[in-house]
């Protein structure tokens, strides 16, 4: 099974400001992957997939990078909707496709 | 838009069959492939299975052994029947559509296994 891995655990962000979050797969993965966003209660959302294209209805302040085994997901100029817990998740090697484990954008 | 409700006892007595029902509506389930996926703090999120309207199936290997999937177009639902639980398939389960990434998804359903 491919092993998803996000980094930070943990980031605190300013409103205003940019966010970075890596995603790293155990194997080469293409750009078989998607990043969700979930807030506290609610279901996870799609937010990309392909690694860089924007789900419907997904602001142009959410993009997505990578290929093979480095992803990245940015937020640009954060808003007070964005805080928020983030994971990615891998499909090329179906089934099963695997999650990180999640990276928390908390407010700094 | 597509909406997913799932329903279903929330406790269910070790070693016996979790079974949960996803009731879909705003689209025809010929449409979609139909998941389920589960949410635990030990576990993260993980992929339990999809069906999709001809009744192919496909489970994920480390539960494969436990899962059935099924489908009744005629009431627009799916349904999980997980069997032999333990107290470590505690879960918030969620009904959803999509593979093979996931873009809609039901509220979620919290399943607690104990005695």
């Amino acid at each position: 099974e491919i092993v998803m891995t996000q980094s930070p655990a943990t980031l605190s962000v300013s409103p205003g400001e940019r966010a970075t979050l890596s995603c790293r797969a155990s194997q080469s993965i293409g750009t078989n992957l998607a990043w969700y966003q979930q807030k506290p209660g609610q279901a996870p959302r799609v937010l990309i997939y392909g690694a860089s294209s924007r789900a419907t209805g997904i602001p142009a302040r959410f993009s997505g990078s990578g290929s093979g085994t480095e992803f990245t997901l940015t937020i640009s100029s954060l808003q007070s909707a964005d805080f928020a817990v983030y994971y990615c998740q891998q499909y090329d090697n179906w089934p099963p496709c695997s999650f990180g484990q999640g990276t928390r954008l908390e407010i700094k | 838009q597509v909406q997913l409700q799932e329903s279903g006892p929330g406790l269910v007595k070790p070693s016996e069959t979790l079974s949960l029902t996803c009731t879909v509506s705003g689209v025809s389930m010929s449409s979609y492939y139909w998941s389920w996926i589960r949410q635990s703090p030990w576990k993260g999120l993980e992929w339990i299975g999809y069906i999709y309207y001809s009744g192919r199936t496909d489970y994920n290997p480390s539960l494969k052994s436990r899962v059935t999937m099924s489908l009744d177009m005629s009431k627009n639902q799916f349904s999980l029947k997980l069997s032999s639980v333990t107290a470590a398939d505690t879960a918030v389960y969620y009904c959803v559509s999509g593979v093979p990434y996931f873009d809609f998804w039901g509220q979620g359903t919290l399943v607690t296994v104990s005695s």
